[in-house]
């Protein structure tokens, strides 16, 4: 079966300090990893994803997310936090073995940065 | 730039009324997504579709269903809405590379 675990249901970090946001997965195969974020009333924008390749993937605004097999895990980081990052943060995977195209979500993370 | 839009961003609704959720994609994508979002649960699958009148379940189709006569357009259905099916409903389409593209979502509610 495939899941999604984001531990923190919020993360709250000063304006300027580097953040992180916890996502571990399981699938049984090789996984197509991605990060969204929900702006308040809006859909979800892609942020960044792991397919294949170098383990640190870099996205949009600056964050970029570190693939880790032995640990399971595809963190979100970045560098120095912004006010206007704050929002509600998704992980999700996909399990390439079986051919499907669907996403299995993580239940969010809310990320407050407090300037 | 690829787009998804969704016919109504707030919609009220009674009890045991019919209610058509509908989603249009301007990028010629076979592959289109109903989920709803909870609060504390995340994004769930209701239903998908792979092509044109092609629809697989989802993991919570239960008093849902969806039709998808044409390409750009994917729509959600409830029969007879209740008031557990108020939430937030997103439609997306899945770009060439693999990314879903997700429209801005319907705030329903069911009184």
């Amino acid at each position: 079966a495939q899941s999604v675990a984001q531990p923190e249901d919020q993360v709250n970090v000063a304006e300027g300090n580097p953040l992180t946001v916890k996502c571990t997965y399981s699938v049984s195969g090789n996984p197509y990893l991605f990060w969204y974020v929900q702006y308040p009333n809006r859909g979800l924008q892609f942020l960044l994803k792991y397919i294949t390749g170098d383990n640190l993937v870099k996205g949009s605004y600056g964050f970029e997310a570190e693939f880790n097999k032995s640990q399971t895990s595809f963190h979100l980081k970045k560098p120095s936090a912004l006010v206007s990052d704050s929002a509600l943060y998704f992980c999700a995977v996909r399990d390439i073995r079986t051919g499907a195209n669907n996403l299995f979500f993580g239940t969010g993370t809310r990320l407050t940065v407090i300037p | 730039d690829v787009k998804v839009t969704q016919s109504s961003r707030y919609l009220v609704k009674r009890t045991g009324e019919k209610v058509f959720l509908e989603c249009v994609q301007d990028m010629d994508h076979e592959n289109m997504f109903w989920y709803r979002q909870d609060p504390g649960l995340g994004l769930r699958l209701i239903y998908f579709s792979y092509d044109v009148k092609m629809k697989e379940k989802g993991d919570i189709p239960e008093g849902y269903s969806v039709s998808r006569e044409k390409k750009e357009r994917f729509s959600l259905i409830l029969e007879s809405a209740s008031t557990n099916q108020t939430s937030m409903y997103l439609c997306a389409s899945l770009t060439g590379a693999n990314e879903q593209f997700f429209g801005p979502g319907t705030r329903l509610t069911v009184l």
